[in-house]
């Protein structure tokens, strides 16, 4: 099994350009989520998914969109990046035991 | 709106040295507690999950304590060597599917 995998790992966009993070499992579950992970404040969650078809916003959702179209995917778009959204972005999913599994990251700058 | 406090930020312990980290949180109506470590440039890796109902966890060299009325965890490792050097993070879930993180205790282990 791969885990949780993530592309790209790393990305330079300009501000205004948009972009799509993919990030998918091969442990069959049900639950996904997108975090960002910035200098001091620890992982904040942005949006997340409790199966296919269905997301929901997080912590920090402004300026994201996602889709969960099959449930081993789950899509992070920004429509019109800002440098404000630099940031390391980490994929996570979660089965029936509650732990949850993370991918390698993505680390993405906004120039 | 639940925060959670890891002290301290950064320790440094010679090999073989029994150590303690430790996390709070605000809010005690957790669903359940994580410790993860992360390794520089590296995904977050599950060390221990302890639900609310447990008091705590165990696995190899590692243990984790939850005390939900007082808002503590606490990871202790044991006889810690140099590969246990990495970033611990907690994490705590509450109602719902939103997991808080705290900014985590780089730890350095000498030789």
């Amino acid at each position: 099994n791969a885990g949780v995998t993530q592309t790209p790992k790393f990305r330079v966009l300009k501000t205004g350009q948009s972009m799509t993070l993919l990030c998918a499992q091969d442990m069959n579950h049900e639950y996904m989520y997108w975090y960002r992970q910035d200098p001091g404040m620890g992982l904040r969650l942005i949006h997340y998914s409790v199966g296919e078809g269905t997301t929901a916003k997080g912590e920090v959702p402004d300026g994201y969109n996602v889709s969960r179209l099959k449930k081993q995917n789950f899509l992070l778009g920004l429509e019109s990046a800002a440098p404000s959204q630099t940031s390391v972005y980490f994929c996570a999913s979660t089965g029936d035991g509650d732990t949850q599994y993370f991918g390698p990251g993505t680390r993405l700058t906004v120039l | 709106k639940q925060e959670v406090t890891q002290i301290p930020a950064a320790l440094s312990v010679p090999e073989g040295e029994n150590l303690v980290l430790n996390c709070s949180f605000t809010d005690s109506a957790i669903y359940n507690l994580q410790w993860f470590r992360q390794d520089p440039g590296k995904g977050l890796t599950s060390l221990l999950l302890i639900q609310s109902s447990q008091r705590e966890q165990t696995s190899g060299r590692l243990n984790a304590s939850l005390d939900k009325s007082s808002g503590r965890s606490t990871l202790y490792i044991a006889a810690s060597q140099p590969g246990d050097s990495a970033t611990y993070l907690c994490a705590v879930r509450g109602g719902g599917f939103k997991t808080i993180f705290g900014a985590g205790t780089r730890l350095f282990v000498k030789a």
